[in-house]
């Protein structure tokens, strides 16, 4: 079956501006979870979602934020860019179920200049 | 403290021996633990998960948990150079859906 799914796959945006990130779910799993990687900072979780309800949010500020949409696609958006913001961004989906294994898509690459 | 901790390497091994790596954890509660690997340029793969205390074997690799020591630990055997990558442990905190990582160790296999 398909794995997670992230658009785009590369994006080169400008400081103060704002982008929106995509990423369609393993079928079946109603759970999506967003990481930022960075080579200072290493993997960070920012979010989760479950059944369109944020459960979990990691310590980043409100520039960022996200959905999730009835057929588990969500979308992460990221306001006022700033040139630290520029990382690979990952989403990750799971069942829901405590534990259970969480599989990444191929991430977005955000730069900004 | 960090909460997950792993040697930063570079790890050298080379080609065929048993490649270890370590990452320790600080959150007695935690449930679940994972391996993840990652090229250089990719998304992180999942390698192993281990949920209880012990070893767990697949292929060429094992993946050994001590909770009392609050260690985990993972195995390649008969290495290869495929498996010259960066290696992550996260680790489930009990939080649903949240895993919480090590900086990654980098591993190379030397031909």
């Amino acid at each position: 079956k398909a794995g997670v799914t992230q658009t785009p796959r590369y994006l080169i945006k400008t400081r103060g501006q704002q982008v929106t990130l995509s990423c369609s779910p393993i079928s079946g799993h109603r759970s999506v979870s967003w990481y930022q990687q960075t080579p200072g900072q290493g993997l960070q979780f920012l979010f989760e979602y479950f059944s369109e309800t944020q459960r979990n949010k990691g310590n980043f500020p409100g520039r960022f934020s996200g959905r999730q949409f009835s057929n588990s696609r969500s979308e992460m958006n990221v306001s006022t860019l700033e040139l630290g913001d520029s990382a690979l961004y990952l989403c990750a989906s799971s069942t829901g179920a405590t534990g259970n294994t969480i599989y990444f898509g191929e991430g977005s690459w955000l730069t900004v200049v | 403290q960090k909460e997950v901790e792993q040697n930063s390497g570079p790890l050298s091994v080379p080609e065929g021996a048993i490649a270890s790596l370590n990452c320790t954890y600080s959150d007695r509660g935690s449930q679940s633990f994972f391996w993840y690997r990652q090229y250089s340029g990719k998304s992180p793969e999942l390698i192993m998960s281990i949920y209880s205390n012990g070893d767990k074997e697949d292929g060429r690799f094992t993946a050994q948990l001590n909770k009392a020591s609050q260690y985990v630990s993972l195995l390649i055997r008969d290495s290869q150079p495929s498996d010259s990558a960066t290696y992550l442990c996260a680790v489930n905190q009990q939080v649903q859906e949240k895993l919480t990582f090590g900086t990654g160790t980098r591993l190379t296999i030397i031909p």
